[in-house]
């Protein structure tokens, strides 16, 4: 059974960044996209980006493209977002997800999220 | 970028009663949208994908229909354990986007 384990939660300054990381155990690790969906206090969810680890191929939304990073390090089968230039805005529960082909965007297991929380 | 405006925002039904949400999407998106289920403090999860697909496991009472910009999520028989937040998400395009959820109470 595939399960998504995310870190612990991150409380930063405005300005600085932060990285999460989301590891898998069981299934095939490269064959999946992995995605980044946020979820700010209160609010819908939002995707952020994803990472097909096989193919190394990315993709971002635009409202973050620039401050946001995801990657993955197939040895240890775990996916990284890192988003640069935190603002209060950024602070949000970040979920990652996994995507089976061939259209890698049906979310079919989900990390148990991470909350990161910007604040001076 | 493909917005999905889902309504009701909230609704307040009955143990039993048949629930209705819709999805709107704002270009023809075939039959690439799916929706979740999600519980306070807790990730979301996949009820129905490709529009009206029922995902493994996941009770009969809920179903999904439509295609091109209209779609519909029903619970037939609301039951306690299904107060959840329910999200629909859309696929044709990148970015992948979801609606605004439906809060869903007893």
């Amino acid at each position: 059974q595939v399960q998504l384990v995310q870190s612990g939660a991150e409380v930063k300054k405005p300005g600085s960044s932060v990285k999460v990381s989301c590891k898998a155990s069981g299934g095939t690790f490269s064959s999946y996209a992995i995605s980044w969906v946020r979820q700010a206090p209160g609010q819908g969810l939002e995707w952020m980006g994803r990472i097909i680890p096989m193919l190394e191929k990315t993709d971002y939304a635009q409202k973050v493209q620039g401050r946001v990073t995801v990657t993955a390090d197939k040895s240890t089968s775990t996916a990284y977002v890192e988003l640069s230039g935190l603002r209060s805005e950024d602070t949000a529960v970040y979920f990652c997800a996994r995507a089976s082909p061939p259209g890698m965007a049906t979310f079919d297991c989900w990390g148990q999220g991470t909350l990161v929380t910007v604040s001076s | 970028d493909i917005q999905m405006t889902q309504s009701p925002s909230s609704l307040s039904a009955s143990v039993g009663d048949r629930v209705t949400i819709t999805c709107q999407a704002s270009q023809d998106i075939s039959n690439y949208l799916n929706w979740y289920q999600q519980k306070p403090g807790k990730a979301p999860k996949l009820l129905i994908y490709d529009a009206s697909n029922l995902e493994t496991g996941v009770p009969s009472r809920f179903s999904g229909s439509g295609s091109g910009t209209d779609f519909t999520f029903t619970i037939s028989s609301l039951q306690p354990e299904d107060i959840a937040t329910y999200h629909c998400q859309q696929y044709d395009n990148l970015p992948l986007t979801f609606g605004g959820g439906t809060k869903v109470e007893i």
